[in-house]
C-alpha cells in the first residue's frame, strides 16, 4: 500500500511571503498526484491535479511539481485565503485505497 | 454549476443504521463516478466507497466492507450511502465527491459536497 508522508505538519509564513509544501509517496505515483485545500468548516476543494495542473478557477499563485516520490506546492505569495490544511492525494492505484491522502499540512499566519 | 448536496446524517447509537443521501446537479450524473470520502473529528481525509457511473462496479475502504452499502438512483440523481452496524469509530463528516473522469474512474475529486455529520454515541 502507497503511504503519502506531508511535511512539515504545520508551517507559519507571513503573507505576501511564499509557501513550499512537501509530500511524499512510499513508491512511485507518476504525475497522479492531486493537492487539495480545505479551510474550518469547509469541504476539500481540488487545486492541482496531474502534480502540475491548475484546477479550474484557481489562481496562478498556486504551483505544482514533482512526479514519482517527491512532490511540492508552492503558494508564490501568500493571501489571508491561503491559510488553510492543504491534503495531498495520489490516485494512481486502482483499486482505491482508504488512506489515499496524506495528513495535511497546515498553512498559518506567522 | 456543479452542486452536491449531502444529508441524512444525525446522532446514532453503536449497532444502529443511517443512509445518506448525496443530491447532484450541475453535470451528467449518470456518466460520473461518485465516491463517499469521511473526515473523522480534527483528523484527516479517508476515502470510503466508490460506484461506477451505472452502478456496475462497487469498492469500498476494509473498515466498511460488510457494513456499508453504496448505491445510486441516476434517474433522480442521488447517491447513498447505506450505512449499518455503525460504531463509535464511524463518527465523521461524509463527504459525497464526483470522480473526475467521465464513464471512468480516477480516484481524483473534483468537486465535493459540503458534508453531513454523523456521530455513533450512546
Amino acid at each position: 500500500e502507497i503511504v503519502m508522508t506531508q511535511s512539515p505538519a504545520t508551517l507559519s509564513v507571513s503573507p505576501g511571503e511564499r509557501a513550499t509544501l512537501s509530500c511524499r509517496a512510499s513508491q512511485s505515483v507518476s504525475s497522479n498526484l492531486a493537492w487539495y485545500q480545505q479551510k474550518p468548516g469547509q469541504a476539500p476543494r481540488l487545486l492541482i491535479y496531474g502534480a502540475s495542473t491548475r484546477a479550474t478557477g484557481i489562481p496562478a499563485r498556486f504551483s505544482g511539481s514533482g512526479s514519482g516520490t517527491e512532490f511540492t506546492l508552492t503558494i508564490s505569495s501568500l493571501q489571508s485565503e491561503d491559510f488553510a490544511v492543504y491534503y495531498c492525494q495520489q490516485y494512481n492505484n486502482w483499486p482505491p485505497r482508504p488512506y489515499t491522502f496524506g495528513q495535511g499540512t497546515k498553512l498559518e499566519i506567522k | 454549476q456543479v452542486q452536491l448536496v449531502e444529508s441524512g446524517g444525525g446522532v446514532v447509537q453503536p449497532g444502529g443504521s443511517l443512509r445518506l443521501s448525496c443530491a447532484a446537479s450541475g453535470f451528467t450524473f449518470s456518466s460520473y463516478g461518485m465516491h463517499w470520502v469521511r473526515q473523522a473529528p480534527g483528523k484527516g481525509l479517508e476515502w470510503v466507497a466508490f460506484i461506477r457511473y451505472d452502478g456496475s462496479n462497487k469498492y469500498y475502504a476494509d473498515s466498511v466492507k460488510g457494513r456499508f452499502t453504496i448505491s445510486r438512483d441516476n434517474s433522480k440523481n442521488t447517491l447513498y450511502l447505506q450505512m449499518n452496524s455503525l460504531r463509535a469509530e464511524d463518527t465523521a463528516v461524509y463527504y459525497c465527491a464526483k470522480d473526475q473522469a467521465i464513464v471512468g474512474a480516477t480516484l481524483l475529486f473534483d468537486y465535493w459536497g459540503q458534508g453531513t455529520l454523523v456521530t455513533v454515541s450512546s
